[in-house]
């Protein structure tokens, strides 16, 4: 099936403190999970993105690690700061019937980081 | 700025009627992927794009329709439009056909309100 879960809905910490969002997927031939930043009035922007043949990728204070097994993959964020400040996004690749990839996002996670 | 423009910013419509959206992609690349994201529906893959021919289908509606144009511009038409109509329509471009999980740029996004 079709299905993304990520969690929490919204997420407090204070500047400095870590973040850690967690997804979950459904089908086991996902192979691409990218991780989207969304500021109010903005469109997505990619952060990160990790493909299944990696277990953990970093990116400056970004990290993004990867359990096929389990298929489940989390985002994290350290040192965390005012302008980390948005509404966070997971995806995985499924493949479609047309043999090409579609992205299936989650419901998305509110990161509030407070001074 | 991730080099995929759209237009308009805003529309605001009454039901019944039909909109047209347009989207521009990065320079070169050969995919557009048409979004919707409303409060309680995430982002949800609605239509792919690749070099003029559609490659995807997610969860469009019949009212819906796309298209790609030879100079790779995109169009999304909504018709019989309707309350529940009312989201962000996003549209994302790619290099390629995103066979192998490529990366989406996504643009800024038209806000539709339908009232």
């Amino acid at each position: 099936g079709e299905n993304v879960e990520q969690h929490p809905s919204t997420l407090s910490v204070q500047e400095g403190d870590s973040a850690v969002i967690k997804c979950t997927y459904s089908d086991s031939a996902s192979n691409y999970f990218p991780w989207y930043k969304q500021e109010l009035g903005k469109g997505p922007q990619l952060i990160i993105d990790i493909r299944s043949n990696v277990g953990e990728k970093k990116d400056q204070r970004i990290a993004v690690t990867l359990n096929k097994t389990a298929k489940h993959f989390s985002l994290h964020i350290t040192e965390t700061q005012p302008e980390d400040s948005a509404v966070y996004f997971c995806a995985a690749s499924l493949r479609g019937n047309t043999g090409f990839q579609k992205l299936v996002f989650g419901t998305g996670t509110r990161l509030l980081v407070s001074p | 700025d991730s080099g995929v423009t759209q237009t308009p910013k805003h529309l605001i419509t009454a039901t019944g009627q039909r909109v047209t959206l347009r989207c521009s992609p990065r320079s070169g690349d050969l995919s557009v992927y048409w979004y919707q994201q409303s409060l309680d529906q995430g982002l949800q893959f609605l239509i792919q794009y690749y070099n003029g021919e559609e490659r995807a289908k997610g969860n469009i509606l019949e009212r819906f329709s796309a298209q790609q144009f030879p100079d790779l511009h995109s169009e999304l038409n909504l018709s019989s439009l309707e309350l529940g109509d009312s989201a962000l329509y996003f549209c994302a471009s790619s290099a390629f056909s995103g066979g192998a999980g490529e990366t989406q740029y996504f643009g800024p996004g038209t806000r539709l309100l339908v009232l």
